[in-house]
């Protein structure tokens, strides 16, 4: 059974602070790591997908993979209240029969307090 | 903006009643996926087609539910004798898959379709 867990918060910073989600999966075979914003009520949004070890930065989110800890984050920089959401990391890692497949964990909460 | 679409995007039914739901994908995208969300929780994979081929679907999966993509365009998600377990967000995604290359295949999502069965 593959899992990404991540705390599912609520995650509280202030209005320009950074913020820091962080999550962890079991399968060591994951190719592809991706992060998602799901607003309340709302389908999830591709923020960015990061698939090397180091750092991927795109405007003011930065993703983070280390494959060796299975550990993946997302920081974002000058957090603005309208970055309060719900943020999905999902894993994509071989299913088996030439098949692979986006597992999610289940989110963590973010509240950007103006 | 050709995203992709769902619908209906709400939809009460009956303990018992058969629904359906149908998605459009982008239109040059060869994989469409269906999910199940519930509160709380992360979007759970259901199953997924390439082209029109079901290629493959979760354990999640019950008999009562089917799904179809017949001309590998639209998909249609059944779900005959409805029970208030199936109450939850269905979410169609699609991408274009280009092979194992990594990030290659990035998934898109629908705007979901809520089912609540009473």
């Amino acid at each position: 059974q593959k899992e990404v867990e991540q705390n599912s918060g609520p995650l509280s910073v202030p209005e320009g602070a950074i913020a820091s989600l962080n999550c962890t999966y079991s399968d060591r075979g994951s190719q592809s790591f991706f992060w998602y914003r799901q607003y309340s009520g709302k389908s999830p949004e591709l923020i960015m997908f990061i698939y090397s070890n180091g750092d991927k930065e795109d405007g003011r989110f930065t993703a983070q993979l280390n494959k060796a800890s299975q550990y993946v984050s997302l920081l974002i920089r000058d957090s603005q209240p309208s970055d309060s959401a719900t943020y999905l990391c999902a894993v994509m890692g071989y299913s088996g029969a030439g098949s692979y497949q986006l597992t999610f964990g289940k989110g963590t909460k973010l509240s950007v307090i103006p | 903006d050709t995203g992709v679409s769902q619908n209906p995007r709400h939809k009460i039914t009956k303990r018992g009643q058969n629904v359906t739901f149908r998605c459009d994908p982008i239109s040059e995208h060869n994989r469409l996926y269906w999910y199940r969300q519930t509160l709380g929780q992360g979007p759970e994979f259901l199953t997924y087609f390439q082209n029109e081929a079901q290629l493959e679907k979760s354990r999640l999966l019950s008999d009562r539910f089917s799904a179809e993509r017949p001309k590998g365009s639209f998909s249609t998600l059944e779900i005959q004798r409805t029970e208030q377990g199936d109450s939850a967000m269905y979410l169609c995604a699609s991408s274009h898959f280009f092979g194992q290359s990594f990030g290659g295949n990035t998934i898109y999502f629908g705007e979901g379709s809520w089912l609540t069965v009473v």
